[in-house]
């Protein structure tokens, strides 16, 4: 029979180019977003976040851009690394609590050296 | 400073016995978050504590499933009777509290396998 699951898209970037991974959040009520990375065997790992008061917000080497019109979401990553390689997960909160955190399905980048 | 420690790490057992889950939180934070991970449903919350109590379990699948933080510093989640289909891996997550805002850091998972 067909298997069913998530299918994570999947991004390839050469290594020393910047990566561009986005993502399409659903509820228009959610003001706070976070990024994270999660590498094979491990759990994720808090990358950077951002409050829908705001359409950037900086980190180390990495940059996420908000548009709340189209509810899209983007992590930027600029010179990339190997150890860029991972799973990367957009999640949304769309309540007023910690719990109400909803993760997407993610993006598989893989950095070619 | 250590992060959410989990264990064990990998388990494999055979479906129908009881598993314990153990989690041991940020130092500090008060609340803690068990989820799940799988390739057909990604990651979804199951519960989560403050300070201690349970605050929302909704996400707990079915009765075979509890958890309880008997202190701030120990967590468990324990599946009785087990089922293949609960081969996944569960992470345990710690915030300083629940105010939106506040990071949630992951431990390392436990990667349980139910045959």
């Amino acid at each position: 029979g067909e298997s069913v699951g998530l299918h994570l898209p999947t991004l390839s970037v050469q290594e020393g180019d910047n990566s561009i991974i986005n993502c399409a959040y659903s509820n228009s009520a959610s003001d706070y977003f976070i990024w994270y990375k999660q590498e094979s065997g491990k759990g994720p790992q808090f990358i950077i976040d951002i409050r829908s008061n705001m359409d950037k917000r900086q980190g180390q080497r990495v940059t996420v851009l908000l548009n709340k019109t189209v509810k899209h979401l983007s992590l930027q990553i600029a010179a990339t690394q190997p150890g860029d390689s991972a799973v990367y997960f957009c999640a949304e909160n769309k309540g007023s609590g910690a719990n109400n955190l909803f993760f997407g399905t993610g993006t598989r980048l893989t950095v070619i050296p | 400073d250590a992060g959410v420690i989990q264990s064990p790490r990998h388990e494999v057992t055979e479906m129908g016995q009881e598993v314990t889950l153990r989690c041991k939180p940020i130092s500090g934070h008060n609340s803690l978050f068990w989820y799940r991970q799988t390739m057909m449903r990604g990651l979804e919350l199951l519960i989560y504590f403050n300070n201690n109590v349970p605050i929302d379990d909704s996400g707990m699948p079915e009765d075979r499933f509890s958890a309880k933080m008997p202190n701030a510093s120990f967590s468990t989640l324990k599946i009785q009777p087990s089922e293949p289909r609960d081969s996944a891996v569960y992470f345990c997550a710690s915030s300083r509290d629940s105010a939106r805002g506040n990071t949630i850091y992951f431990g390392e998972g436990s990667w349980l396998t139910v045959v």
